[in-house]
């Protein structure tokens, strides 16, 4: 099956700087590739998502690229702020009518004021 | 703004004993899913439930775990004899399942503690 590989686990930053989480697939069949953040106490919350015959998409200070032939993707967070801090996972969804979710093992983000 | 709700937050059960953790999800959505999240580990992926079937399940998901749709609004996952290691957080998540929608929209999460 998929197995989804996530760097690095904890990562900090200085408020105004960028963060970059990085992300691999196994399963060449996966067409959907979602971030979730995550707050304390809080189930996951998607902030951007890229399907597979898309290189890059951006949603303000978010952005996700995808590279297919080397099976992976990568969060870019531009101009932190200090509510940016959370965990966040990424996910690979293998093509069928379920598009259940397997997830990375999660990026610890703290932006430091 | 619709969110999945789940009930309760937090459970505390003996080894043994049976639990049913209950989510409610978005009320237009057609799938429904099961995670589950132990204690620094990743989300995984439980079970999927469709037109009021499994549609896809784990190999987490062995005889001890159920999933049911009783009432058109509810979604339960019944594990019948909680074991130390199904201590975790289990979230309930939904989609609305139209073409091209994929986002799954996660619940809070229940927290389960099996002594």
């Amino acid at each position: 099956g998929e197995n989804v590989e996530q760097h690095p686990s904890t990562l900090s930053v200085q408020e105004g700087d960028s963060a970059v989480i990085k992300c691999t697939y196994s399963d060449s069949a996966s067409n959907y590739f979602p971030w979730y953040k995550q707050e304390l106490g809080k189930g996951p919350q998607l902030i951007i998502d890229i399907r597979s015959n898309v290189g890059e998409k951006k949603d303000q200070r978010i952005a996700v690229t995808l590279n297919k032939t080397a099976k992976h993707f990568s969060l870019h967070i531009t101009e932190t702020q200090p509510e940016d801090s959370a965990v966040y996972f990424c996910a690979a969804s293998i093509t069928g009518s379920a598009r259940q979710l397997t997830f990375g093992s999660g990026t610890q983000l703290t932006v430091l004021p | 703004e619709p969110e999945v709700t789940q009930t309760p937050s937090h459970q505390v059960t003996q080894m043994g004993q049976e639990v049913i953790l209950r989510c409610v999800p978005i009320s237009n959505h057609l799938y429904f899913y099961w995670y589950r999240q132990i204690l620094g580990q990743k989300v995984e992926f439980l079970v999927s439930f469709y037109n009021n079937e499994i549609s896809e399940k784990s190999e987490i998901f062995d005889d001890q775990f159920s999933v049911e749709r009783p009432d058109g609004s509810n979604f339960t996952l019944k594990i019948r004899s909680t074991k130390l290691e199904d201590s975790a957080m289990y979230f309930c998540a939904s989609r609305r399942g139209t073409s091209g929608d994929n986002e799954q929209f996660f619940g809070p999460g229940t927290r389960l503690t099996v002594l």
